[in-house]
């Protein structure tokens, strides 16, 4: 069964630090991979995602991630943090090709102190 | 830009309840999707939804919950008789069309709370 971990549960930061919250996989071939976002009280919002290719993939918000085969990671950068980045942050994945269901990681909350 | 809506955004039950959580997927969509997060703990995927019909569903998904896609428009979640344990919020997820089936796009959520 596939599986995705994020192993730092709570991140602090200073604003305009950078930013790189770790996301591994365990999954038979390489799934596709996505990043949400979660603000409190809030929905899930879509950062960016990867299905093939170019292996640094960007997103929304100045957010990118790199895919990493051989680490099975897809770790979400930002090179300077905003105070409004402060949220619940998700990786994701689903099998490939298909309609199936996101297995999500656990979830790193990210603080971001001025 | 087109956007999954959920009503109500919070409800509270009594125990032994019954509700049904309602979700309007964006309007080209074609699978639909219930996840569930309790409160401090990972977003779960409970069932998937295509075709009029549920394609896959978690142990979480029992007898106590079903899906129906009523008209056109509608996704809803049923819980038949809640219990503490269901109080959690729910997310209404949609994807699609065709070709483009991966890419899930959330609801904001129904915060259900049983008492």
């Amino acid at each position: 069964a596939q599986s995705v971990t994020q192993p730092d549960i709570h991140i602090t930061v200073s604003e305009g630090a950078s930013l790189e919250l770790r996301c591994n996989y365990s999954y038979g071939a390489t799934p596709y991979l996505f990043w949400y976002v979660q603000s409190p009280g809030q929905g899930l919002q879509l950062l960016l995602k990867y299905f093939s290719g170019d292996t640094l993939v960007q997103g929304i918000k100045g957010f990118e991630a790199e895919f990493k085969r051989s680490q099975s990671s897809f770790n979400l950068r930002k090179p300077s943090v905003h105070w409004s980045d402060a949220a619940e942050y998700f990786c994701a994945v689903v099998r490939t090709g298909t309609a199936s269901k996101l297995t999500f990681g656990t979830g790193t909350r990210l603080q971001v102190t001025l | 830009e087109p956007e999954v809506t959920q009503t109500p955004s919070h409800q509270v039950t009594q125990m032994g309840q019954e509700v049904i959580l309602r979700c309007v997927p964006i309007s080209n969509h074609l699978y639909f999707y219930w996840y569930r997060q309790i409160l401090g703990q990972k977003v779960e995927f409970l069932v998937s939804f295509y075709n009029n019909e549920i394609s896959e569903k978690s142990e979480i998904f029992d007898d106590q919950f079903s899906v129906e896609r009523p008209d056109g428009s509608n996704f809803t979640l049923k819980i038949r008789s809640t219990k503490l344990e269901d109080s959690a919020m729910y997310f209404c997820a949609s994807s699609g069309p065709r070709g483009r089936a991966t890419e899930a796009f959330f609801g904001q959520g129904t915060r259900l709370t049983v008492v």
